[in-house]
């Protein structure tokens, strides 16, 4: 059964504080892993995605990196405007469009 | 209008009420879901829609019923309603579903059952 885990649940740092959030996924052939930002009281905007063991993507602050077991979204001296719940989500062999969400790792930055 | 638009954003029925859920997106997708976002629990697929036909039912109740009238609209009838279906209630839509396509998602409608 595809499954995916996030860690921490919540995370508070520091502004400036570099950290990274974890993903960790079982699938049957893998297809895409993808990060989404949630805001409170919004829905899940697309950050990025991952297709293959290797692969890194950035934007601004954040890089995500994928093996063949988890993805980690790198958070670089963040901001304030960082804080949000990050989604992780996969999808695999299956082509009926079915993604499988993580719980989600809620990231506060204080000032 | 740019992106996936939801109405209502907030919606308080009574268990015996009838009410709908409309979304739209602007993209040009062909595909179209709906998800059920709980407090404290992952996103769960509901329904998936491409080019307007149902390829996917995710063991929903029959208190929830989708429909697509084209590509551009998607909508969810409710009737009957439990207070545990109390959610967020998240439409998106995507190129297709293809697996490597992303879904872009709506502001979500906030539902709560009294």
């Amino acid at each position: 059964e595809d499954q995916v885990t996030q860690s921490p649940e919540a995370l508070r740092l520091q502004e400036g504080e570099s950290s990274s959030l974890n993903c960790s996924y079982t699938v049957s052939g893998l297809r895409g892993l993808f990060w989404y930002r949630q805001d409170p009281g919004k829905g899940p905007e697309f950050l990025f995605t991952l297709y293959s063991a290797g692969e890194e993507k950035e934007k601004e602050r954040l890089k995500a990196t994928l093996t063949k077991k988890e993805s980690f979204l790198h958070i670089t001296a963040p901001k304030p405007e960082d804080s949000a719940t990050y989604l992780c989500a996969v999808r695999g062999s299956s082509n009926t469009g079915k993604l499988i969400f993580g719980q989600g790792t809620t990231l506060q930055v204080k000032p | 209008e740019t992106g996936v638009t939801q109405t209502p954003r907030h919606l308080v029925m009574g268990m015996t009420n009838k009410k709908s859920l409309k979304c739209e997106q602007h993209l040009g997708h062909n595909a179209m879901y709906w998800y059920k976002q709980s407090a404290k629990k992952p996103l769960e697929l509901m329904f998936v829609y491409n080019f307007k036909e149902q390829t996917e039912n995710n063991s929903v109740p029959s208190r929830f019923s989708p429909e697509c009238p084209n590509s551009s609209h998607l909508f969810l009838h409710l009737h009957t309603l439990q207070p545990e279906d109390s959610a967020l209630y998240l439409c998106a839509s995507s190129p297709g579903t293809s697996a490597t396509y992303e879904q872009y998602f709506g502001p979500g409608t906030r539902l709560t059952v009294t």
